[in-house]
């Protein structure tokens, strides 16, 4: 069965400190791979997209992701976590043609001490 | 940057009524979709749309809901007759023809039902 598992319902970490959120799939394709964010009371915002080659890619405010196939992750990383990056993070995977049937995690909240 | 509009951000509707969702997709999309999130659950794929039909929808999206693209710009959901589990987010998103681009999202409304 299709499915996104992002293990970590929750992550508090220190402003300034290094960030990674984990994303695991099953998907009998190869599917495109995404990370969304969402901060309160907000819509759904693109991070970033892997669809093919460089199998680490760059996203919006810093975040970077890597592409392991062979551990079927999709890992979100961050070097210094600054308070605005309070939010819920959302990992999902889609076919690779345009009906967008985006499999979500369940999300991953976000906490930033200060 | 252009965004996807939805309205209104919140609507309380009594169990039973018709309610009529909005959307105003990105003007240069073709495609376009509706997904919606219960509180503490997953982001769930709720129908696609392209060429005045819906290409695709899940097993959520039964006969008491309907898409309608009533204009050259808005894009509407309607629930026909609601029930207290249709109370979720509901986020409409757009995406241009070209497979592997990115599905860009509203900031959702919020259904409540009463």
């Amino acid at each position: 069965a299709q499915s996104v598992t992002q293990p970590d319902i929750h992550i508090t970490v220190s402003e300034g400190a290094s960030l990674e959120l984990r994303c695991n799939y099953s998907y009998g394709a190869t599917p495109y791979l995404f990370w969304y964010v969402q901060s309160p009371g907000q819509g759904l915002q693109l991070l970033l997209k892997y669809f093919s080659g460089d199998t680490l890619v760059q996203g919006i405010k810093g975040f970077e992701a890597e592409f392991k196939r062979s551990q079927s992750s999709f890992n979100l990383r961050k070097p210094s976590v600054h308070w605005s990056d309070a939010a819920e993070y959302f990992c999902a995977v889609g076919p690779m043609d345009s009906s967008y049937k985006l499999i979500f995690g369940s999300g991953t909240r976000l906490l930033v001490r200060p | 940057e252009p965004e996807v509009t939805q309205t209104p951000s919140h609507q309380v509707t009594q169990m039973g009524q018709e309610v009529i969702l909005r959307c105003v997709p990105i003007s240069n999309h073709l495609y376009f979709y509706w997904y919606r999130q219960i509180l503490g659950q997953k982001v769930e794929f709720l129908v696609s749309f392209y060429n005045n039909e819906i290409s695709e929808k899940s097993e959520i999206f039964d006969d008491q809901f309907s898409v309608e693209r009533p204009d050259g710009s808005n894009f509407t959901l309607k629930i026909r007759s609601t029930k207290l589990e249709d109370s979720a987010m509901y986020f409409c998103a757009s995406s241009e023809i070209i497979v592997g681009r990115p599905l860009h999202f509203g900031n959702g409304t919020r259904l409540t039902v009463t």
